[in-house]
């Protein structure tokens, strides 16, 4: 079992929706990520929060709002969604970001349809 | 942006042969390495990380690093049919927001067969 908990699993969403996907981890590490995955694609990073601080925004859309509430919780907001950012969501944590020495654990992910 | 070059594959391997996956990298400034397995449908699964020049062994799995020639490597012993994923190469590198980042090369899909 994975140690990074993310919730739903699956979620399915219409054009006009607002959802949130959930991400938890008790590790006790530092840096939470958002990444997006496409079929037979390699993780794309989205976001990186750094001790609860925006790090890294990929030049992602602004329909995409990430959140770190704390140490443990990421969420990432959603609405207006395209079609096409239907996709497999991975947050992944480490125990420090800095130089990116540290090992991701990914989470099992949150299967995206927009409809 | 960093490049992360694996072969995409499929490699095909019998069961029980030693399965070698290949990955180079471009940004000399490199300090980790990091080998994923992703079975269809599911997320990535850490397998090893290195950071020095040389071997590291796990069980079936060794990692091989050389930063001279920008090349990385994973070994599977005895290979199982359990070991048929896809296995992502990762490298930390600056990325274009003034800070580091795993790159992940596209995979290679590994195939094993009975």
């Amino acid at each position: 079992d994975t140690e990074v908990t993310q919730t739903p699993k699956h979620l399915v969403m219409g054009m006009t929706n607002k959802k949130s996907l959930k991400c938890e981890q008790h590790m006790g590490h530092r840096a939470m990520y958002w990444y997006k995955q496409k079929a037979k694609k390699p993780p794309e990073l989205m976001f990186v929060y750094s001790y609860e601080k925006l790090s890294i925004n990929e030049s992602v859309p602004s329909r995409f709002s990430p959140e770190c509430p704390n140490s443990s919780l990421l969420n990432l907001h959603l609405h207006a969604l395209q079609p096409e950012d239907s996709a497999l969501y991975l947050c992944a944590s480490s125990q420090d970001w800095g130089l990116g020495n540290s090992p991701l654990h990914f989470g099992n992910g949150t299967r995206l349809t927009v409809t | 942006q960093k490049e992360v070059e694996q072969n995409s594959g499929p490699l095909s391997v019998p069961e029980g042969a030693i399965a070698s996956l290949n990955c180079t990298y471009s940004d000399r400034g490199s300090q980790s390495f990091f080998w994923y397995r992703q079975y269809s449908g599911k997320s990535p699964e850490l397998i090893m990380f290195i950071y020095s020049n040389g071997d590291k062994e796990d069980g079936r799995f060794t990692a091989q690093l050389n930063k001279a020639s920008q090349y990385v490597s994973l070994l599977i012993r005895d290979s199982q049919p359990s070991d048929s994923a896809t296995y992502l190469c990762a490298v930390n590198g600056r990325n274009s927001n003034s800070g580091y980042a795993l790159n992940f090369g596209k995979g290679t899909s590994l195939l094993v067969t009975p």
